[in-house]
C-alpha cells in the first residue's frame, strides 16, 4: 500500500520569498516519488522525480526536493517565489514499474506581489 | 517528446446522453493509458487503468459500465460516460506510459477535458 499526504491545502507566500511545500509518503516498497504542477483547467506537468538514484532531485522552473527516508519526505522548495509560480501542486508516489501512482490532495500556492 | 493529447477540451451535454473523451499519445506509443477524474479542488481519483488489446482494469467504485474505456491502439484510448448525468460533471484526465520508461512509472498527461452535464 501506498499513501501521501500533503500538509497544508494553501500555503501563501511573499514574491522573492522561499517556497517550501511540504509531502510525506508511505510505501511498502521503495518508493518512487514525485512533484506535479496543475495551472487551471490544465492537465498536469511533471516537476520533479525521485527514482533511487540522487536523494537531491532538481527540476524545472528552479524547483528542487530532497528524499529523506528517515522522515519519509520528500518536500518541494523554490529559494524564490515567481508569481507565475502561482497553481496547484501535487506529489505523488509509486511502487515503479507499471504501478499506479498515488496522488496527494495537492498544496494550492499563492504569490503574494 | 511523449506528448499526450485530449479531445475535446470541453464538453457540454444534456443529462441522459453519452459522450465520448479521446486520448492520444502523439509521438510515443502508449502501452499503458490511465484515466483520471478531479472534482472542484481536489486531487485525481484514478478511474482505470487500460493496456492495449484488453479490457480496461477500473478501481473500486467505478462503475465499468457507465465508464466505459477502449484501448484499441497504442496510441489511443476512448472513454465514454454512458447516460451522463449531472453528477457526472467534472474534469477528466488521461495519461500515457510506455515501454521504455525504465523502472519508474513516468505517466504523461494530457490538458484534460471539461466535462458538464447539465
Amino acid at each position: 500500500a501506498q499513501s501521501v499526504t500533503q500538509l497544508g491545502s494553501h500555503v501563501s507566500v511573499s514574491e522573492g520569498a522561499l517556497v517550501l511545500l511540504r509531502c510525506n509518503y508511505s510505501s511498502s516498497v521503495p518508493p518512487y516519488l514525485f512533484w506535479y504542477v496543475q495551472y487551471p483547467n490544465q492537465g498536469l506537468q511533471l516537476l520533479l522525480k525521485y527514482t533511487s538514484a540522487a536523494t537531491l532531485v532538481k527540476g524545472i522552473n528552479g524547483f528542487e526536493a530532497e528524499f529523506k527516508k528517515s522522515e519519509t519526505s520528500f518536500h518541494l522548495t523554490k529559494p524564490s517565489a515567481h508569481m507565475s509560480d502561482a497553481a496547484e501542486y501535487f506529489c505523488a508516489v509509486s511502487s515503479g514499474g507499471y504501478q499506479k501512482v498515488t496522488f496527494g490532495t495537492g498544496t494550492k500556492l499563492q504569490v503574494i506581489p | 517528446g511523449a506528448v499526450v493529447s485530449q479531445h475535446p477540451s470541453w464538453v457540454i451535454c444534456k443529462s441522459g446522453t453519452s459522450v465520448k473523451i479521446e486520448c492520444r499519445s502523439l509521438d510515443f506509443q502508449a502501452t499503458t493509458m490511465f484515466w483520471y477524474r478531479q472534482f472542484p479542488k481536489q486531487s485525481l481519483m484514478l478511474m482505470a487503468t487500460s493496456n492495449e488489446g484488453s479490457k480496461a482494469t477500473y478501481e473500486q467504485g467505478v462503475e465499468k459500465d457507465k465508464f466505459l474505456i477502449n484501448h484499441a491502439s497504442l496510441t489511443l484510448s476512448t472513454l465514454t460516460v454512458t447516460s451522463a448525468h449531472p453528477e457526472d460533471s467534472s474534469f477528466y484526465i488521461c495519461s500515457a506510459t510506455f515501454l521504455d520508461s525504465g523502472t519508474y512509472n513516468e505517466q504523461f498527461f494530457g490538458p484534460g477535458t471539461r466535462l458538464t452535464v447539465l
